[in-house]
């Protein structure tokens, strides 16, 4: 089955830069999509279509992608960004979604 | 205020069925589908299948064809998600969530059910 790869975890000390990726073979032909997920909370949508923000999404947070890996950034990274992040996209046929291993943000 | 809400935490034995219910409000609830996402204790997400509420159109994950039945009814602007026969591995938070359409990301979350399968 189609599987979408993350670092298990990436540290960052407040006001640095956090660089998340997500690699898939899919990826050049389909959209990627990240959710932030808090402790105890549901999933947030913070980046559609690899590079778009949501409105409300503060614009620290960006896409990029290149070839078969998309990256999530957090730019100026706050204490509250402290929380684990997914991937998501489809398969090369696009009738089944996936969503990537997650990677844990720690704040120093 | 667009939202789906979710039916509370349950507590089962393996071998017993169930069905849990995600409701939207605040949109047009048969124009968009809705999906279902299992989180077993400390682990990622992962997709379940989905569902069209306009006509109930169905999609699963290979991974749980067969295992769960997904349905929804429109009138009452719910989705369901259905064991016939819970197991211990059926211990996770599920949740609902809208497919953004034509934008295609997961917009609006439920806020999860807890489902806890012991004998």
């Amino acid at each position: 089955s189609y599987e979408l790869t993350q670092p298990p975890s990436v540290s960052v000390s407040p006001g640095q830069t956090a660089r998340i990726t997500c690699s898939g073979d899919a990826l050049p032909k389909q959209y990627a999509y990240w959710y932030q997920q808090k402790p105890g909370q549901a999933p947030v949508l913070v980046i559609y279509k690899d590079t778009e923000r949501p409105s409300g999404i503060p614009g620290r947070f960006s896409g990029s992608t290149s070839g078969t890996t998309v990256t999530l950034t957090i730019s100026g990274v706050q204490a509250e960004d402290e929380a684990d992040y997914f991937c998501q996209s489809a398969d090369t046929s696009g009738s089944s979604y996936v969503f990537g291993t997650g990677t844990k943000v720690t704040v120093l | 205020e667009v939202q789906l809400v979710q039916s509370g935490a349950e507590v089962k034995k393996p071998g017993e069925s169930l069905k849990i219910s995600c409701r939207g409000s605040g949109y047009s609830f048969t124009s968009y589908w809705i999906a279902w996402v299992r989180q077993m204790p400390g682990k990622g997400l992962e997709w379940m299948g989905i569902i069209y509420p306009g006509d109930s159109d169905t999609t699963y994950s290979p991974s749980f064809q067969g295992q769960v039945t997904i349905s929804a009814d429109k009138s009452i602007r719910s989705a369901y998600l259905q064991w016939s026969s819970l197991k211990a591995s059926d211990t996770a938070i599920y949740y609902c969530a809208r497919r953004w359409y034509p934008v295609d990301a997961f917009d609006i979350w439920g806020q999860g059910t807890m489902v806890t399968v012991s004998s």
